[in-house]
């Protein structure tokens, strides 16, 4: 099975401006999660998916949002970019197993300037 | 709020010695843990988890064990190998709304030195 692709890979944006990331999960996952990694912070949470349904949300601002597809891909947009966005955007996907296991993706690397 | 905290923000070992990563939780709840290992440029892959039933799982040259009663996990690494060096989270598992919701730690950034 095809893993879990992400694009683009690397971003340069303005601040102010607004970006769309685009994740593919594995076939057959319909969970899709969302995380935003910075040095030190480790992975924070943004938000989960699940049938086209946003299902969990982290504590990030109004800014961020996301959508899935009922083919199960999911997009995430930053609206407003600040210098703070920039990071490493994760996402994973996850067939929904009892362990909670995710399958990640390799990360869209976000610079706002 | 931190639920999982990796307290060691970095590691340094020589090769062939044991690496050993340390983890806290705060949620009661967590019922499966897994540590995640992650390479610079890629995506986290899972390394090896352990049920909250459970008190140690081993993997090859990956041993995890988990003391519930000190809310403590770690991952001990035997013998240490430079193909080692990454980043590793650790993560505790929930059950929420119908489906298991991850929490990670800000990671251990391993260095293993030939």
């Amino acid at each position: 099975k095809a893993g879990v692709t992400q694009t683009p890979r690397y971003l340069i944006k303005t601040r102010g401006q607004q970006v769309t990331l685009s994740c593919s999960p594995i076939s057959g996952h319909r969970s899709v999660s969302w995380y935003q990694q910075t040095p030190g912070q480790g992975l924070q949470f943004l938000f989960e998916y699940f049938s086209e349904t946003q299902r969990n949300k982290g504590n990030f601002p109004g800014r961020f949002s996301g959508r899935q597809f009922s083919n199960s891909r999911s997009e995430m947009n930053v609206s407003t970019l600040e210098l703070g966005d920039s990071a490493l955007y994760l996402c994973a996907s996850s067939p929904g197993q009892a362990s909670g296991e995710q399958y990640f993706g390799p990360g869209t690397r976000l610079t706002v300037t | 709020d931190q639920q999982v905290k990796q307290n060691s923000p970095s590691l340094s070992v020589q090769e062939g010695r044991i690496s050993i990563l340390n983890c806290d939780y705060t949620n009661s709840m967590f019922d499966y843990f897994l540590w995640y290992k992650k390479y610079p440029a890629e995506g986290p892959t899972f390394l090896i988890s352990i049920s909250s039933i459970k008190d140690k799982n081993e993997d090859g040259r990956f041993t995890v064990f988990l003391n519930k009663s000190a809310k403590h996990l770690s991952l001990h690494i035997v013998p240490s190998q430079p193909g080692d060096s990454a980043v590793y989270f650790c993560a505790a598992s929930a059950f929420v709304l119908n489906d298991y919701k991850l929490s990670f730690g800000a990671g251990t950034t391993v260095t293993v030195r030939a």
